[in-house]
């Protein structure tokens, strides 16, 4: 069974701090990994997309990271702000043509000042 | 640029009232379709995807249904709603093919029901 474990269920940070998201994952066939910003009461929005081949993807402040050996990903924050409270959710799919991706729970990171 | 609408944005209905949400899309042609619910404190679940006008599936059984009257158009109903439909209900579109691309998503639509 396809699935999509994230830790910490949940994070709390100072302002200015850096911060790793943490992303297991047992989908197969792979083809790529998102990951999703989502502010409360909004539709996530992509932040990052990996495939086989890629190790580390950036975005800003934002770095991925993907092994694909071992089926992890992670998601590290640089000098966090405020406005990066919001639940970070990895997005699994498959090669095999589906149209159905696999999500994870989220992490939500609160940033404090 | 391609843009994605849901109304209403919130919305409180009592049990076994009906139920229609609505998510347009502008500025693509044949998306893939997508409707999610997110319950308080829970990962997204895909309820319904569709690739095209007409065409439906159903991922999790429930007294929801959807509909795809136009290309651009996807619809969530209820007939009787329920206290477990309660949630944030996300609509989504990729562009057609095997769904590998970026799920864009609309604004939702927070649905209490009482």
């Amino acid at each position: 069974k396809n699935q999509v474990e994230q830790s910490p269920q949940s994070l709390i940070i100072l302002e200015g701090k850096n911060c790793t998201l943490q992303c297991n994952y047992t989908v197969s066939p792979f083809s790529n990994l998102r990951w999703y910003k989502q502010d409360t009461g909004r539709g996530p929005v992509s932040l990052t997309i990996m495939t086989f081949s890629e190790n580390t993807k950036s975005n800003g402040r934002y770095t991925a990271t993907l092994d694909a050996d071992t089926k992890q990903s992670s998601l590290h924050i640089t000098a966090s702000q405020l406005s990066d409270s919001a639940s970070y959710i990895c997005v699994v799919r498959t090669s095999g043509g589906s149209y159905i991706p696999t999500f994870g729970r989220g992490t939500s990171l609160i940033v404090h000042p | 640029s391609q843009t994605i609408h849901q109304w209403p944005a919130t919305l409180v209905q009592p049990v076994g009232s009906p139920l229609s949400l609505e998510c347009t899309v502008e500025g693509t042609s044949n998306p893939n379709l997508y409707w999610y619910r997110q319950a308080a404190g829970r990962g997204l679940q895909l309820l319904f995807y569709s690739v095209g006008i007409g065409q439906i599936s159903s991922e999790v059984p429930q007294n929801l249904s959807a509909s795809r009257p136009q290309d651009r158009q996807f619809i969530l109903s209820s007939k009787k709603l329920l206290l477990s439909d309660s949630g944030f209900y996300l609509c989504a579109w990729s562009a057609s093919g095997h769904g590998t691309d970026t799920q864009y998503f609309g604004p939702g639509t927070r649905l209490t029901v009482l």
